[in-house]
């Protein structure tokens, strides 16, 4: 069965700290792995998109690692800020479809104290 | 910022009551989607649309139905709301890139 996990489910850290979130998967085939940011009460919002052959790939303070010989990604977030917390949400797309059909994770919930 | 609108942002109706979600962007995607959201859950889709006058069922069963008559609207009618439809509704759409692009959802609360 094609799945998403993520870990943490939620995780608090103090604003300025770093701070690294894991998604393990199980999809086959696999096109990509994006994450997204999703403010409460919000859409979405990409992050970082990788292919199979990508390893890392940065935004700002934002950076998605890749394995997809082990099926595990993680983002860090570096010196975080108020404004990072959010749920991120890890998603797998297949190519065994047309549509390239997306796997979503349940997210991790940061919260990011002052 | 991207273009794509979803109105309302939220809506409490009673029972029985038809209901329009409205989703628009003017980005020209010819991918469109639906979504169905709980709280701390994982999106489903519940729709999607590859363009004009195209729509198929996605991977949760859904009692609403969806129409594509022009690239730019793609909206999600509920004929009879129950309280099991209260839920997150986020529509989005898809560029050449395969970048999908999310609207700020509906909340949508039935009593």
């Amino acid at each position: 069965k094609n799945q998403v996990e993520q870990s943490p489910q939620s995780l608090i850290i103090l604003e300025g700290k770093n701070c690294t979130l894991q998604c393990n998967y199980t999809v086959s085939p696999f096109s990509n792995l994006r994450w997204y940011k999703q403010d409460t009460g919000r859409g979405p919002v990409s992050l970082t998109i990788m292919t199979f052959s990508e390893n890392t790939k940065s935004n700002g303070r934002y950076t998605a690692t890749l394995d997809a010989d082990t099926k595990q990604s993680s983002l860090h977030i570096t010196a975080s800020q108020l404004s990072d917390s959010a749920s991120y949400i890890c998603v797998v797309s297949d190519r065994g479809s047309t549509l390239g059909r997306l796997y979503f994770g349940r997210g991790t919930q940061l919260t990011v104290w002052p | 910022e991207a273009d794509i609108y979803q109105t309302p942002r939220y809506l409490v109706i009673g029972t029985g009551k038809k209901i329009t979600l409205e989703c628009s962007q003017t980005m020209g995607h010819d991918k469109m989607y639906w979504y169905q959201q709980d709280p701390g859950m994982e999106l489903h889709l519940i729709h999607y649309s590859y363009g004009v006058n195209s729509t198929e069922k996605g991977d949760l069963s859904s009692e609403s139905t969806v129409s594509r008559i022009r690239t730019e609207h793609f909206p999600l009618t509920l004929e009879s709301a129950r309280p099991s439809h209260t839920s997150q509704y986020l529509c989005a759409s898809t560029d050449r890139g395969d970048i999908q692009y999310f609207g700020a959802g509906t909340r949508l609360s039935v009593l």
